[in-house]
């Protein structure tokens, strides 16, 4: 169980475009789900969380108007790179925790999506 | 004092040893932890969670947690070639946020 994909898995856009990357938990509902940035050998930075059927909590720095987040429903988040630039490539991981049982407060994280820029 | 500290590494170990990985947090963190393994280009999976004072094993692994240190640590033994990865620790924060530590990456030599 605790399944989390994401799509697509990896995508490179021109400057200046906008990406949409889908996080799903396929096997439970997480009514929180939080997005992270990674650079190259760098640890996760947390961008923001995810909270169903409100608006998204973000962390100092990260522009909420270029990293658009959505939650939809209790199994899925979207987060939408707006105007992309090079500087935002990077590894973008999504994670969703179990509200109850055995596994409440871990943490599961997708697969990731690799976004290059140019 | 970054919230959750790591020793970047990289530890070598042979294989068969038993492999240490030491992480400390500030404060601010909570006391539940995680230890998450991550290989390259892949996202991180998690190995096991401590919320505790002692140790808590699982098959191959064993993680400790000292709440009046402020360290927690996972051991891995008999360490195989395939266990060669960065361990990021985590420690939670303000409802389930995590701050995570920087990694420190293992390798297992053969």
């Amino acid at each position: 169980g605790a399944v989390v994909s994401q799509h697509p898995s990896w995508v490179i856009c021109k400057s200046g475009t906008s990406v949409k990357i889908e996080c799903r938990s396929l096997d439970f509902q997480a009514t929180t789900m939080f997005w992270y940035r990674q650079f190259p050998k760098q640890s996760l930075m947390l961008m923001a969380t995810s909270n169903e059927g409100s608006k998204a909590t973000y962390e100092q720095g990260v522009e909420k108007d270029k990293f658009l987040i959505n939650h939809a429903s209790l199994t899925l988040s979207t987060l939408t790179v707006t105007s992309a630039h090079p500087e935002d490539s990077s590894f973008y991981i999504c994670s969703a925790n179990l509200a109850a049982g055995v596994s409440y407060n871990e943490q599961f994280f997708g697969p990731g999506t690799r976004l290059t820029v140019l | 004092q970054k919230e959750v500290e790591q020793n970047s590494g990289p530890l070598s170990v042979p294989e068969g040893a038993i492999a240490s990985l030491n992480c400390t947090y500030s404060d601010r963190v909570s006391q539940s932890f995680f230890w998450y393994r991550q290989y390259s280009g892949k996202s991180p999976e998690l190995i096991m969670s401590i919320y505790s004072n002692g140790d808590k094993e699982d098959g191959r692994f064993t993680a400790q947690l000292n709440k009046a240190s402020q360290y927690v640590s996972l051991l891995i033994r008999d360490s195989q070639p395939s266990d060669s990865a960065t361990y990021l620790c985590a420690g939670r924060y303000n409802f389930n946020k995590f701050y995570f530590g920087s990694g420190t990456k293992l390798n297992v030599k053969p």
